[in-house]
């Protein structure tokens, strides 16, 4: 199975700031990779697919990058409703498998 | 508007059986893969199974294979997921989520407690 780390695994931040989490995979996945943030209680809710491509309806402000094994997803200034468990998941090959979270908090 | 709604969670016993089921509306249904994606309480998110538009492909995690079976009926637009011989670490939120190059929509989840 493809194992994804996630650094950091809490991140402290504030509002207007600009932050990046790091996601790395243990083998090249390409470009198959999808960035979630999720919300307690709720459902995750994808941000970023095929590793750079926004999803409609998200913001500007949230950028993916990376290809291979290192993947980057930067927001470039966080608002209040960005703080959230964001995930990173691997969909190169079965089975899929996430990263552990990072919990962007203020 | 695409829609997604789990249903079928409850308690069961280990060792017990539980289906969940997902309605789905607002898209082609018989044109996409779907999936089940579960998160224990407290915990990240974990792949389940998913299965292919006209259900002639399923794939499974490891843990799940053999106890848990995914199925659909595109004519009812609905997703299934027979879960039997149940485990205490089988506990968790159930959603269904749609695949498009990513799950890109999710239901809002059914949560399965398996306790004795």
């Amino acid at each position: 199975d493809i194992q994804m780390t996630q650094s950091p695994d809490t991140l402290s931040a504030s509002v207007g700031d600009r932050v990046t989490i790091t996601c790395r995979a243990s083998e090249s996945i390409s470009s198959w990779l999808a960035w979630y943030h999720q919300k307690p209680g709720k459902a995750p809710k994808l941000l970023i697919y095929k590793a750079s491509n926004l999803e409609t309806g998200v913001p500007s402000r949230f950028t993916g990058s990376g290809s291979g094994t290192e993947f980057t997803l930067t927001i470039s200034s966080l608002q209040p409703d960005d703080f959230a468990t964001y995930y990173c998941q691997q969909y190169n090959s079965y089975p899929y498998t996430f990263g552990q979270g990072t919990k962007l908090e203020i | 508007e695409v829609q997604l709604v789990e249903s079928g969670g409850g308690l069961v016993v280990p060792g017990g059986s539980l289906r969940l089921s997902c309605a789905a509306s607002g898209f082609p249904f018989s044109t996409y893969w779907m999936n089940w994606v579960r998160q224990a309480p407290g915990k990240g998110l974990e792949w389940v199974a998913n299965i292919k538009g006209d259900g002639s492909k399923t794939f499974y995690v490891d843990s799940v294979r053999g106890r848990f079976t995914i199925s659909r009926d595109n004519a009812k637009n609905s997703l299934y997921l027979q879960m039997n011989s149940l485990r205490v670490d089988d506990t968790a939120v159930y959603y269904c989520a749609r695949f498009a190059w990513s799950l890109d929509y999710w239901g809002q989840g059914a949560l399965v407690t398996v306790s004795s």
